[in-house]
């Protein structure tokens, strides 16, 4: 069973509007949670995270967003362009868990338009 | 500065042949992580090592031994490989496993293995 869903496997925009990537997790022990970005034949990089603690996290264009109580993230990305087209994967960690202990999402593929 | 490289790339496999993927670092990290991932699939831990001399299983270790003889390199083995592990595997590495800005992964480009 998954822990972590991203329920849309892909989302297109219009460059200039938000893109919103939602994540959605079952295990109520997670708490801290990542998003990392990936382009074709590259590895997934960091883009940011967020600690239980917090319901928002902001850097730069990029938000991250967390409702503990829905249990649901969502990556907001404002204004979107088109060097952010990539698969999006939400990840998070337990409590008492490292790193090494990420739980990855399914990805969403974003494709922002010119 | 050359982060995480993988080697090879591009790998074709017969059933029951024997491979050995390597990742090395340059960054003097500590954790070092073998993930594989598979279409529609998030990534999952294959095995992982806190330190050189160390390793440890992950989600889905089966089929997978790897060694960490030396800090900056990890090498993950197949010893009879079965087509279920067609696959793109990613190592990583981070500084330690907290949780701080410093210690999040960094992933090679990863290793396309297919097995026929």
């Amino acid at each position: 069973d998954q822990q972590v869903k991203q329920n849309s496997p892909s989302l297109s925009v219009q460059e200039g509007r938000i893109s919103i990537l939602n994540c959605d997790y079952t295990n109520s022990m997670f708490d801290y949670f990542l998003w990392y970005k990936k382009y074709p034949a590259e590895g997934p990089t960091f883009l940011i995270s967020i600690s239980s603690i917090k319901d928002k996290n902001e850097d730069g264009r990029f938000t991250v967003f967390l409702n503990k109580s829905a249990k649901h993230l969502s990556l907001h990305i404002v204004p979107s362009q088109p060097g952010d087209s990539a698969v999006y994967f939400c990840a998070a960690i337990g409590w008492g868990g490292s790193q090494g202990n990420l739980i990855f999402g399914k990805g969403t593929k974003l494709s922002v338009k010119p | 500065n050359a982060g995480v490289t993988q080697t090879p790339k591009f790998r074709v496999l017969k059933t029951g042949q024997s491979m050995t993927l390597l990742c090395a670092q340059d960054m003097n990290h500590e954790y070092m992580y073998w993930y594989r991932q598979d279409p529609g699939m998030g990534l999952r831990l294959i095995h992982y090592s806190v330190g050189e001399g160390t390793t440890a299983k992950g989600e889905v270790p089966d089929g997978y031994n790897v060694s960490r003889l030396k800090k900056q390199n990890f090498l993950l083995g197949l010893e009879s490989a079965a087509p279920s592990q067609t696959s793109v595997y990613f190592c990583a590495s981070s500084y330690s496993g907290g949780r701080s800005g410093a210690n999040v992964l960094t992933f090679g480009a990863g290793s396309r293995l297919t097995v026929l």
